[in-house]
């Protein structure tokens, strides 16, 4: 079955460590997307990428960096440089850029906790 | 400036009954698409239904459809026939076309649906 596979499901980090993240889709989607989720708040866009070698920034870039080296994958870094990263993180994928008619198509999510 | 608003926090509704959660969006962007999305408690969030701001009828997918008021810069999410395993969170989205791959998420409403 086609879809998205985030890992790990939990994460936890030390103050001043760097974390990667993994994204992987083998739905053959162009665009790919990291979300940030904090408890309570809706989804804020970090970075997105529409094709391979190319990403942008989203509203909260800071502290975070990504590669888009293959189509399937797109792995988020959370830097030391990040001071509150203590949150629920989203990889999404689309079909088209615009997202329509189909939407995004999420993965099951990481939690990363600061310890 | 973009953005959407979802005014109820958390909604307690009987089972088998219909219901509808708000969604107010603000854009200058003639051109959007509207997206639900429900997030249960693993945390993945699976998309529910999309209406386009040029679609003259209402979007309906099974028992959700959107109540898309132009006019109003209103998408409410109608569940009909509400089952138990309804309970969730769920998010309205926009994506203004003249935003390159961003979509914008309001804070949520919280639905419990009682037995």
């Amino acid at each position: 079955d086609g879809g998205i596979t985030q890992s790990p499901k939990y994460l936890f980090r030390k103050e001043g460590q760097n974390v990667t993240l993994s994204c992987e889709q083998n739905l053959n989607h162009d665009a790919m997307y990291w979300y940030r989720q904090d408890p309570g708040q809706g989804l804020r866009l970090i970075y997105y990428s529409q094709i391979v070698n190319d990403f942008q920034k989203g509203d909260i870039a800071e502290g975070y960096s990504v590669s888009r080296e293959k189509k399937e994958s797109f792995p988020l870094t959370v830097t030391s440089a990040q001071k509150n990263p203590t949150a629920f993180y989203l990889c999404a994928s689309s079909q088209t850029p615009t997202g329509a008619p189909y939407g995004y198509t999420f993965g099951s999510g990481t939690r990363l906790t600061v310890v | 400036a973009q953005k959407i608003t979802q005014t109820q926090p958390g909604m307690f509704v009987q089972e088998k009954e219909a219901v509808t959660l708000d969604c107010t969006y603000d854009t200058s962007d003639q051109s959007y698409g509207l997206f639900w999305y429900k997030q249960p408690s693993s945390g993945e969030m699976i998309f529910l239904i999309y209406q386009g701001s040029y679609d003259e009828q209402n979007a309906t997918e099974g028992r959700y459809s959107l109540n898309f008021q132009k006019a109003r810069k209103s998408a409410n999410l109608v569940i009909s026939a509400s089952q138990l395993g309804d309970s969730a969170m769920y998010f309205c989205a926009m994506r203004p076309y003249s935003s390159a791959s961003k979509i914008i998420f309001g804070s949520g409403t919280r639905l419990s649906i009682r037995p």
